[in-house]
């Protein structure tokens, strides 16, 4: 079968950096996407992995291993406006998201 | 303007009435689609449309009806619905299914509350 596993709610320092996992198990995997989503407003893409490795992007990054079936998201000097839910998302052997219920992210000052 | 615009932003209806949602994108996509998202449940995809055809109806009730007339318009029409439909409902717009290389771009969505 296939699920997919992240944590519901983690806490971070403004200026910390903190680490969002995902986990998941398919048969089939066509790569795997990160979403930023704000209460209230859209989800927004923020990276998108098929190989294994690490892809940075200014100050977030998202590293995937397919062969562990784990990704994670990476926020470095967290800022206030980074309090969000963090969506992650496969896409299975027939090219469907298979989602994550979301991480939601609080930052303290 | 917003690459994909979604009204109303807030609807409560009666489980009798009859109401529409409406999303349209400025992006020249050709796939949109239609999710359901629940507190604390993953988004859960409804229907799918590519180049004006549906490809995707993930067993959704026949209360919810969508419509497709072009690659910019997307609506959901609803009709007796129940209070476990309150939610808030996001459509969604992408340069083509079947790809990996195609991220998602979302509307702000509709609140929805079935009294």
């Amino acid at each position: 079968g296939q699920n997919i596993d992240q944590p519901t709610e983690m806490t971070a320092t403004e200026g910390a950096i903190v680490q969002i996992n995902c986990t998941y198990q398919t048969s089939g995997f066509n790569g795997l996407f990160w979403y930023q989503q704000h209460a209230g407003e859209a989800p927004t893409f923020l990276s998108y992995n098929v190989l294994d490795g690490l892809e940075e992007k200014g100050r977030f990054s998202s590293f995937l291993s397919r062969s562990k079936g784990y990704s994670y998201l990476l926020l470095k000097e967290l800022q206030m406006k980074d309090s969000a839910s963090y969506l992650c998302a496969f896409m299975d052997s027939n090219y469907q998201l298979i989602w994550g219920a979301g991480t939601k992210l609080i930052i303290k000052p | 303007e917003t690459g994909v615009t979604q009204t109303p932003r807030h609807l409560v209806m009666g489980m009798t009435n009859k109401k529409s949602l409406k999303c349209e994108q400025h992006l020249g996509h050709n796939a949109m689609y239609w999710y359901k998202q629940s507190a604390k449940k993953p988004l859960e995809l409804m229907f799918v449309y590519n180049f004006k055809e549906q490809t995707e109806n993930n067993s959704v009730p026949s209360r919810f009806s969508p419509e497709c007339p072009n690659s910019s318009h997307l609506f959901l029409h609803l009709h007796t619905l129940q209070p476990e439909d309150s939610a808030l409902y996001l459509c969604a717009s992408s340069q083509a299914t079947g790809t990996g290389e195609s991220p998602l771009h979302f509307g702000n969505g509709t609140r929805l509350t079935v009294t």
